[in-house]
C-alpha cells in the first residue's frame, strides 16, 4: 500500500507564508485533499483537487501539486490557521483511501 | 448539504464489539453522488481511515481492519453503522462518519460529524 507523508511540525510568523507539503506514490495518480484540525474539534475540509476551497474557507488557504508531492499554502497566516493539518488522497495501489500523519502548524 | 451525526455507547469492553451509528440530515442517504465514511482518530494521534459504503450496500473496507469491521447501511432511516469487533485497547479513538465523494480523481470527505469517543476498558 501507498503512505503519504508529512513533517510532524512547521512554524510560520504571523502574516508570512507557509507550505505544508505531503508525499507519496499515489499523488501521482490522485489528488490530494486537505483537512485543517483544531484541538477538540473535528477536521474541517480546506482545499480538494487541483486548487478548490470550500465557500466557508478563506482565500489565503491554496493547493498545488507537482509528481508525488501535493502542497497546502497560507499566504499571510493568521493566528487562528494555528491547527494540524492532515491530507488525504487514494492509494493507487489498492483504491482505498489514506491520510497522512498530520503537520502541526505553529504561528509565531 | 448534508450534516452527519455519531452516536452509539461511549465505553465498550476488551473483545466485545463497538457499535456506532451516524444519521444523516438535509438529503438522502441514497444519494448515488456519495458514499459514507468512518474515519478513528487515536487519542493525540492522526487520522485512519476505516471504510465506506454506498447506499445500495457496496462496501469497501481498511486492509488493516478488514477482518473485524462491518458496515451497513439503513435508506430507510437515513442512516449507517459500524460494528468493529474484538476490540483492544488499540480501538479506543474518537470516531467520526462523514459523506465522501471521489469525482475525477479528488476524493473529500465533507462535512465531519463532531466525532464521538469511545473508549475500551473493562
Amino acid at each position: 500500500s501507498s503512505e503519504l507523508t508529512q513533517d510532524p511540525a512547521v512554524s510560520v510568523a504571523l502574516g508570512q507564508t507557509v507550505r505544508i507539503t505531503c508525499q507519496g506514490d499515489s499523488l501521482r495518480n490522485y489528488y490530494a485533499s486537505w483537512y485543517q484540525q483544531k484541538p477538540g474539534q473535528a477536521p474541517v475540509l480546506v482545499i480538494y483537487g487541483q486548487n478548490n476551497r470550500p465557500s466557508k474557507i478563506p482565500d489565503r488557504f491554496s493547493g498545488s501539486s507537482s509528481g508525488n508531492t501535493a502542497s497546502l499554502t497560507i499566504t499571510g497566516a493568521q493566528a487562528e490557521d494555528e491547527a494540524a493539518y492532515y491530507c488525504n488522497s487514494r492509494d493507487s495501489y489498492n483504491n482505498l483511501e489514506v491520510f497522512g500523519g498530520g503537520t502541526k502548524l505553529t504561528v509565531l | 448539504q448534508f450534516q452527519v451525526q455519531e452516536s452509539g455507547p461511549r465505553l465498550v469492553k476488551p473483545s466485545e464489539t463497538l457499535s456506532l451509528t451516524c444519521s444523516v440530515s438535509g438529503g438522502s442517504i441514497a444519494n448515488s453522488s456519495y458514499y459514507w465514511a468512518w474515519i478513528r482518530q487515536p487519542p493525540g494521534k492522526g487520522l485512519e481511515w476505516i471504510g465506506s459504503i454506498f447506499y445500495s450496500g457496496s462496501a469497501y473496507y481498511s486492509a488493516s481492519l478488514k477482518s473485524r469491521i462491518t458496515i451497513s447501511i439503513d435508506t430507510s432511516k437515513n442512516q449507517f453503522s459500524l460494528k468493529l469487533n474484538s476490540v483492544t485497547a488499540a480501538d479506543t479513538a474518537v470516531y467520526y462518519c462523514a459523506p465522501y465523494t471521489m469525482v475525477r480523481g479528488v476524493s473529500k470527505f465533507d462535512p465531519w460529524g463532531q466525532g464521538t469517543l469511545v473508549t475500551v476498558s473493562s
